[in-house]
């Protein structure tokens, strides 16, 4: 169970484009859903936290109008990179949370990740 | 602030070879302190979840201890398939007013046969 999935594996795409991304919790319902951003041998930067239904609230130094969250629905959320630059190039990883009783303490599983290159 | 360090950076271990890894942290109010898995261009895979001082968990050869400043990730007599980076967080309320996790930078651990 807890398994958490993300779509595509790889990207690459020209300066200028959009790139979207996709995070999907397969097995469990997921009110809070995360997205990160890890540079080689880094660990996770977290960029925003999301909530179903409700807009993505995003850490400082993060370009809200640059990397658009949405939170549809209790099982996917979604990180548009807009007008991607080469800066932008990094392995995005989504997370979600599981909504079981326990109030705060619920485990966090991630995603495979997304390798973004933009050239 | 909130922060996470983990020790060493790197540990190269013989198979067979026991060895804790460790985490040390300051957080104000801990909400759970976190064991990940990571390889290489793979998201972490959760190992352990610990709420408060003294507990324990433990999954195949690896063992989690927490005290009220740091955890410890034991392995027992590890095999080459325990190679990864792993990677401590604490579950800590966000300036945001959202609990968010803290990661540390990780210990790459390499089990040579």
């Amino acid at each position: 169970g807890a398994v958490v999935s993300q779509h595509p594996s790889r990207v690459i795409c020209k300066s200028g484009t959009s790139v979207k991304i996709e995070c999907r919790s397969l097995d469990f319902q997921a009110t809070t859903m995360f997205w990160y951003r890890q540079f080689p041998k880094k660990s996770l930067m977290l960029m925003a936290t999301s909530n179903e239904g409700s807009k993505a609230t995003y850490e400082q130094g993060v370009e809200k109008d640059k990397f658009l969250i949405n939170h549809a629905s209790l099982t996917l959320s979604t990180l548009t990179v807009t007008s991607a630059h080469p800066e932008d190039s990094s392995f995005y990883i989504c997370s979600a949370r599981t909504s079981g009783s326990g109030g705060i303490y619920n485990e966090q599983f991630f995603g495979p990740g997304t390798r973004l290159t933009v050239l | 602030e909130d922060q996470v360090t983990q020790s060493p950076e790197a540990l190269r271990l013989q198979e067979g070879e026991s060895s804790s890894l460790n985490c040390s942290y300051t957080v104000s109010g801990l909400r759970g302190l976190f064991w990940y898995r990571q390889d290489p261009g793979k998201g972490p895979e959760f190992l352990f979840t610990l709420y408060s001082a003294g507990e324990e968990k433990e999954k195949e050869r690896l063992k989690a201890t927490l005290t009220k400043k740091e955890s410890f990730l034991h392995i027992t007599a590890p095999k080459p398939e325990d190679s990864a980076t792993y990677l401590c967080a604490v579950q800590a309320l966000g300036n945001t007013g959202f609990q968010k996790l803290v990661f540390g930078t990780g210990t790459r651990l390499l089990v040579s046969p």
